[in-house]
């Protein structure tokens, strides 16, 4: 079946510093890969997608890679303000499994400190 | 406007009530579903439906019936309710039935449920 892994967390940085939360994929068939952040007290935002391999997704400083290959799509900023703490998800739809949901990761808590 | 609303946003009661949670979307959406999120953040598809017909019925008690009066609500009854059942509850919508790949979900604020 599908299945989604990333770090655990909580991760903890310093304004400004830089960002990388792995996340890393299985799948029957071919999938779309997203992330998705959720503020506190907030619901599921999507931050950025990719359907493709070698697609690079990307929004508000944040970016990821689909990497077929070694099948991961890691969340990456080069320099974190405190607005980005939050859950971040890292979630897959696979289309060649005939699904139609989104499978999650079990999240990863950023805290960014001034 | 909010795009997909939930209520009621706090819900607190005794085990082996019966709840509801309403949700509705003004975006003209298809496809709407329910997730499960646990104390430890996982979330988890419950259900989903197109324009009205169930598509997705993930492994969850009967005890949890949605109900879909038209493609714009997707509400969540819970009979029984048990300690286990607390977590928070979000819906969201979609364009099509395929999730994602064409279409992004738009996620509800979250209906936090909590069994005494």
């Amino acid at each position: 079946g599908n299945s989604v892994t990333q770090m655990e967390g909580p991760v903890t940085l310093s304004e400004e510093a830089f960002l990388t939360i792995n996340c890393t994929y299985t799948a029957t068939g071919y999938p779309s890969l997203f992330w998705y952040v959720q503020y506190p007290g907030e619901g599921l935002q999507l931050l950025l997608k990719a359907t493709k391999a070698d697609d690079k997704g990307s929004n508000k400083g944040f970016e990821a890679t689909y990497r077929k290959e070694t099948t991961s799509f890691h969340l990456e900023k080069g320099s974190v303000q405190v607005s980005d703490s939050a859950v971040y998800f890292c979630a897959l739809t696979d289309s060649g499994a005939g699904s139609y949901q989104l499978t999650f990761g079990k999240g990863t808590k950023l805290s960014v400190i001034p | 406007d909010t795009a997909v609303s939930q209520t009621p946003k706090y819900l607190v009661t005794q085990m082996g009530n019966d709840k509801s949670i309403k949700c509705e979307q003004n975006l003209g959406h298809d496809t709407m579903y329910w997730y499960k999120q646990d104390s430890k953040k996982f979330l988890k598809i419950m259900f989903s439906y197109n324009n009205k017909e169930l598509i997705i019925n993930e492994t969850v008690p009967n005890r949890f019936s949605p109900k879909s009066p038209d493609k714009a609500h997707l509400n969540l009854h819970i009979n029984s309710l048990e300690l286990g059942d607390s977590a928070v509850y979000f819906c969201a919508s979609s364009q099509g039935k395929v999730a994602g790949v064409q279409d992004t979900q738009y996620f509800g604020p979250g209906t936090r449920l909590t069994v005494l």
